[in-house]
């Protein structure tokens, strides 16, 4: 199955600081999506993104859908030690979703 | 409260013991899915199903059977679990082409 490519694989980062992650995959995909992940839960869904060249916020997140269709960027600011978690992207074509392997964010009071 | 509910949240077994894992949703959604989480290698879907009766495999569906006979439940069956299908395990589901919404896992250990 696909993967896609998600980077970086961990961010270690003072609180405050701003974070930037990114996923591209070699396929065109319809819809991207941004999760989190705490510690024994669930992926909870951050961010949808359905439109080429779309940038959506939700409260200090942003993220964009690629133009190319083949890559998105999520972005955090003003870092706070909450944001702790793994973040994943997935894109979706249809009913099949593809994960990246996840962006492990450490916030350091 | 819309969720997706997964039981039991931790599971300890033997090789060999037949165990299902139950899954239910109330949002009606038509499309549900299991996944397998592992360390460096992110999900990776087992099964996958867009509606009553229609079921699929997914990347890695040896070892795991499932059934969709009502639309909000989606159970993970292991006929003859192994060690190597020791890991966390995530049930999601989705409203047509919409995100995916997801449980909150079941940690499996096959001894």
């Amino acid at each position: 199955g696909q993967q896609l490519n998600q980077s970086p694989q961990s961010m270690f980062i003072q609180e405050g600081e701003d974070v930037s992650m990114n996923c591209t995959s070699s396929s065109i995909f319809n819809t991207w999506l941004w999760y989190k992940q705490d510690p024994g839960e669930g992926p909870v869904l951050l961010i949808a993104l359905y439109k080429a060249g779309e940038l959506t916020s939700n409260g200090r997140l942003t993220a964009q859908f690629g133009i190319t269709r083949k890559d998105s960027f999520l972005n955090i600011s003003a870092s706070i030690p909450s944001d702790v978690g793994i973040y994943f992207c997935a894109g979706a074509t249809g009913n099949q979703f593809y994960f990246g392997t996840g962006t492990s964010l450490t916030v350091i009071p | 409260e819309a969720q997706v509910t997964q039981n039991p949240r931790y599971l300890i077994t033997v090789t060999g013991k037949k165990l299902t894992v139950t899954c239910s949703q109330n949002m009606n959604h038509e499309y549900m899915s299991w996944y397998r989480q592992d360390p460096g290698l992110g999900l990776r879907q087992i099964y996958y199903s867009m509606n009553v009766e229609v079921t699929d495999k997914g990347d890695v569906p040896e070892g795991y059977k499932v059934s969709r006979k009502e639309k909000r439940n989606f159970p993970l069956i292991l006929e003859s679990p192994s060690p190597n299908q020791t890991s966390l395990y995530f049930c999601a589901s989705s409203l047509g082409p919409g995100p995916l919404h997801f449980g909150n896992g079941t940690r499996l250990t096959v001894t």
